[in-house]
């Protein structure tokens, strides 16, 4: 069974500041997908950034980069130039392209603030 | 516009009174899943379909029962609730397509059982 953890319940920022969210996951599986959702007080369930585990290089979306580190099993997000509408819970993700296909496993989530 | 629709999104019932929570998505995705938010938990999965009359159970099965009869609808139904199913309920659907692998997620529905 694959886990994910989150460490950090909770996170602050200023705005235009760089912040980072760590993630760490377990798996026996060899070939997954990682995933940052971000939950606004909407509570919608918004994709930030994906990133499948055979490539090596890290996912970037406009100010949202990941860390991916494979033998780590550690899954990071930078967020830079923080802006107000940041302000959320983020979520990690797992999904394996095995037996596991179609099936999210979540992280308990960060709380991130972003101050003005 | 491609999206996932669930309903209703607010319900409040009482212990024992059937109730059914549907899901809609227009994407002609073939895997379909149900989620339950909790704080300090995440989101866990509840039921997967991977198409039609295809389900299978996930981390947390008790107390629910879901269909699959047609490829754009999968419901849950929680035939008898109890006060610890007060949840928030998320519902999603992804097709399997290599870069596309990415779940959608309806609104979700707040769900109380007194």
């Amino acid at each position: 069974a694959q886990t994910v953890t989150q460490s950090q319940p909770e996170m602050s920022v200023q705005e235009a500041e760089t912040v980072t969210l760590s993630c760490t996951y377990d798996t026996s599986e060899s070939n997954y997908y990682l995933f940052w959702y971000k939950q606004p007080p909407s509570r919608q369930m918004i994709l930030v950034i994906r990133q499948e585990a055979y490539k090596q290089q890290n996912a970037t979306e406009n100010r949202f980069s990941v860390n991916f580190q494979k033998a780590a099993k550690s899954f990071s997000l930078k967020i830079s130039d923080s802006q107000l509408g940041d302000t959320a819970m983020y979520f990690c993700a797992f999904m394996g392209r095995g037996t596991s296909y179609g099936k999210l496993t979540f992280g308990q989530g960060t709380i991130l603030t972003v101050h003005p | 516009e491609a999206q996932v629709t669930q309903n209703p999104r607010y319900l409040i019932t009482v212990t024992g009174k059937k109730l059914t929570v549907t899901c809609s998505q227009n994407m002609n995705h073939e895997y379909m899943s149900w989620y339950r938010q909790d704080p300090g938990l995440g989101l866990r999965q509840i039921y997967y379909s991977m198409n039609v009359e295809v389900t299978d159970k996930g981390d947390v099965p008790e107390g629910y029962k879901v269909s699959r009869k047609e490829k754009r609808n999968f419901p849950l139904i929680l035939e008898s609730p109890s006060p610890n199913q007060t949840s928030l309920y998320f519902c999603a659907s992804n097709v399997q397509r290599g870069s596309t692998d990415t779940q959608y997620f309806g609104p979700g529905t707040r769900l109380t059982v007194l």
